[in-house]
């Protein structure tokens, strides 16, 4: 079947800190990957996504490529700010089991100034 | 200014009353799905729709109904809610393509159920 596993938080960094959040999926087809950013009391926010093996999505900092050869998409920031406090959620969706979407658990991330 | 509604954005009910939060996008978007989310187990998908009159059952779809007569709205409906229902709720829309979409999200209704 389809899923997704994301490391476990929280992630507690200082500022200006490199990060890494690991996601691993299993998938059937030839998945679309993404990662969501849920800010506290708001709902989610797409922050990258990549449809192909090798293309890296980006956005705000944020970087992720997804590798085929070990189904990651691990998420990374070479320096992260206090407003990048948040909980990130990596999903994918694939076409092969009818536009279903999966996400993983979660990471919730604080950065302390 | 492009957006998902969702309401009531918080409600307690009691076991049994049968309850429906609407869900409504102004994008157009032909995908509209429901998900819940709870503590250590992320956002599961309840249902979702790829067009009018077209729902498909995602990963926990046991207790809900859905329904979508028009392109615009998706509700929700609880038809005998259980306590194991207390969580919160976010729909979502996008358009329709090749796998690549950007899911927009609403603000989520928390629901507690007694």
């Amino acid at each position: 079947g389809n899923s997704v596993t994301q490391m476990e938080g929280p992630v507690t960094l200082s500022e200006e800190a490199f990060l890494t959040i690991n996601c691993t999926y299993t998938a059937t087809g030839y998945p679309s990957l993404f990662w969501y950013v849920q800010y506290p009391g708001e709902g989610l926010q797409l922050l990258l996504k990549a449809t192909k093996a090798d293309d890296k999505g980006s956005n705000k900092g944020f970087e992720a490529t997804y590798r085929k050869e070990t189904t990651s998409f691990h998420l990374e920031k070479g320096s992260v700010q206090v407003s990048d406090s948040a909980v990130y959620f990596c999903a994918l969706m694939t076409s092969y089991t009818g536009n279903q979407f999966y996400f993983g658990t979660g990471t919730s991330l604080t950065v302390i100034p | 200014e492009a957006q998902v509604t969702q309401n009531p954005r918080y409600l307690i009910t009691v076991t049994g009353k049968k309850l429906t939060v609407t869900c409504s996008q102004n994008m157009n978007h032909e995908y509209m799905s429901w998900y819940r989310q709870d503590p250590g187990l992320g956002l599961r998908q309840i249902y979702y729709s790829m067009n009018v009159e077209v729902t498909d059952k995602g990963d926990v779809p046991e207790g809900y109904k859905v329904s979508r007569k028009e392109k615009r709205n998706f509700p929700l409906i609880l038809e005998s809610p259980s306590p194991n229902q207390t969580s919160l709720y976010f729909c979502a829309s996008s358009p329709l393509g090749q796998g690549t979409e950007t899911q927009y999200f609403g603000p989520g209704t928390r629901l507690l159920v007694l």
